[in-house]
């Protein structure tokens, strides 16, 4: 069974510009995280849909967003890219059950120049 | 407001030996626990959870503790091998909000 794939691997970016990052979650998932973890830090809980609807979202800007699609895939969106957005971006899927472990994709490395 | 805290930023042990990763965290309303395990270039892979109606759960080297009146949980790794040397984070949720809080990650190495 394939597991979450996320597209690009990479990014580069400039300054001011838009960034959109995929991702595919796990076969019969409706949940879908967004998560980005910065040089030295830990992963910083982002956005989470379920069923296509935003359920939650950490502290981060409005330029910050995402959807989901009925297929259950996800963009992430990130507006007027700033330098300290450049991070490793990473989504994870879940049942969509409520409580329950997230499975990671392999992450899109966003740099921002 | 850091809510979960791994304050050991690396730590390395003896092949064979045990390994103890340790998590803090500090908001109450935390009920279920997951410890993840980081190669580089890749996702985090899922190792093990805990709820907080138990306070031991067990999966074959790997056996996560809790202790809720000190807001702490604790992974042991026995016995270590080197392909175990990876960063793990732990992460915390609650039943309200379904949001994972992770920390900042040990890195283990494991010395052969």
């Amino acid at each position: 069974e394939a597991g979450v794939t996320q597209s690009p691997t990479h990014l580069i970016k400039t300054r001011g510009q838009q960034a959109t990052l995929r991702c595919s979650p796990i076969s019969g998932h409706t949940s879908v995280y967004w998560y980005q973890q910065a040089l030295g830090l830990g992963l910083q809980f982002l956005l989470w849909y379920d069923e296509g609807e935003e359920r939650n979202r950490g502290n981060f800007p409005p330029r910050f967003s995402g959807r989901q699609f009925p297929n259950y895939s996800s963009e992430l969106n990130v507006n007027a890219l700033e330098l300290e957005d450049s991070a490793l971006y990473l989504c994870a899927s879940s049942l969509g059950q409520g409580q329950e472990t997230q499975y990671f994709g392999p992450g899109t490395r966003l740099l921002v120049l | 407001d850091q809510q979960v805290k791994q304050n050991s930023p690396s730590l390395s042990v003896q092949e064979g030996r045990i390994s103890i990763l340790n998590c803090d965290y500090t908001n109450s309303m935390f009920d279920y626990f997951l410890w993840y395990k980081k190669y580089p270039a890749e996702g985090p892979t899922f190792l093990i959870s805990i709820s907080s109606i138990k306070d031991k759960n067990e999966d074959g080297r790997f056996t996560v503790f809790l202790n809720k009146s000190a807001k702490h949980l604790s992974l042991h790794i026995v016995p270590s091998q080197p392909g175990d040397s990876a960063v793990y984070f732990c992460a915390a949720s609650d039943s309200g909000t379904y949001k994972y809080i992770f920390g900042t990650g040990t890195r283990l190495k494991v010395l052969a």
